[in-house]
């Protein structure tokens, strides 16, 4: 089985621009969630989509969006980009439909640098 | 509101050491508690969980914790360290009462082995 597939895996993009990053959750995995990892906040939840709704949301700006497609594959977008979003974002897929049993398959994640 | 610390951002044994990472929680209800190590450019795996059930729980790769309620605690444990244990171990928290798959994350703990 495939695991969690992120593209593109590495981007470079300057102040202002947005960008896009996409996510293929393991095969008959509805749920997929995305984390923000820097060196000094750790890991953050941006949000979590399950049968395309946002479930849950975390203390992100609005420039942080998400959606998520009737095939379950999932993008983020990120708007207006200031230097401080340069992070790696970890997408996550989950089994479960019920109950916040933590049993998350993350990608490999997205390194976006803003220069 | 829920939170997770990490004693000791980075922890140093030698090959055949006993492993001991820390991890205290505070949470407002029973919570489940999680183990997910990360290997360098790799994303996030699942070590063991805690989901009120047994307080020792097993995990992959000969590692072990035990859920201390009185101590808010879950610390990660492993009888004899391997070089290939040489990464980053995050715990983290979640409220089994909240639909979805949100975390609550460590700042994390860089586990380093020597021979």
């Amino acid at each position: 089985k495939a695991g969690v597939t992120q593209t593109p895996r590495y981007l470079i993009k300057t102040r202002g621009q947005q960008v896009t990053l996409s996510c293929s959750p393991i095969s008959g995995h509805r749920s997929v969630s995305w984390y923000q990892q820097t060196p000094g906040q750790g890991l953050q939840f941006l949000f979590e989509y399950f049968s395309e709704t946002q479930r849950n949301k975390g203390n992100f700006p609005g420039r942080f969006s998400g959606r998520q497609f009737s095939n379950s594959r999932s993008e983020m977008n990120v708007s207006t980009l200031e230097l401080g979003d340069s992070a790696l974002y970890l997408c996550a897929s989950s089994p479960r439909v019920d109950g916040n049993t933590g049993e998350l398959f993350f990608g490999e994640g997205s390194r976006l640098t803003v220069l | 509101a829920q939170s997770v610390t990490q004693l000791g951002s980075h922890v140093s044994v030698s090959e055949g050491a006993l492993v001991l990472l820390r991890c205290n929680y505070s949470s407002s209800v029973p919570p489940y508690l999680f183990w997910y190590v990360q290997y360098p450019n790799q994303g996030l795996q699942l070590l063991l969980k805690y989901t009120s059930a047994a307080t020792l729980v097993k995990g992959i790769n000969g590692f072990e914790a035990e859920f201390k309620k009185s101590e808010t605690s879950f610390h990660l444990t492993k009888p004899s360290a391997h070089m290939s244990d040489a990464a980053e171990y995050f715990c983290a928290v979640s409220d089994p009462n909240q639909a979805g798959t949100a975390l609550i994350f460590g700042k994390g703990t860089t586990l380093s082995v020597s021979s």
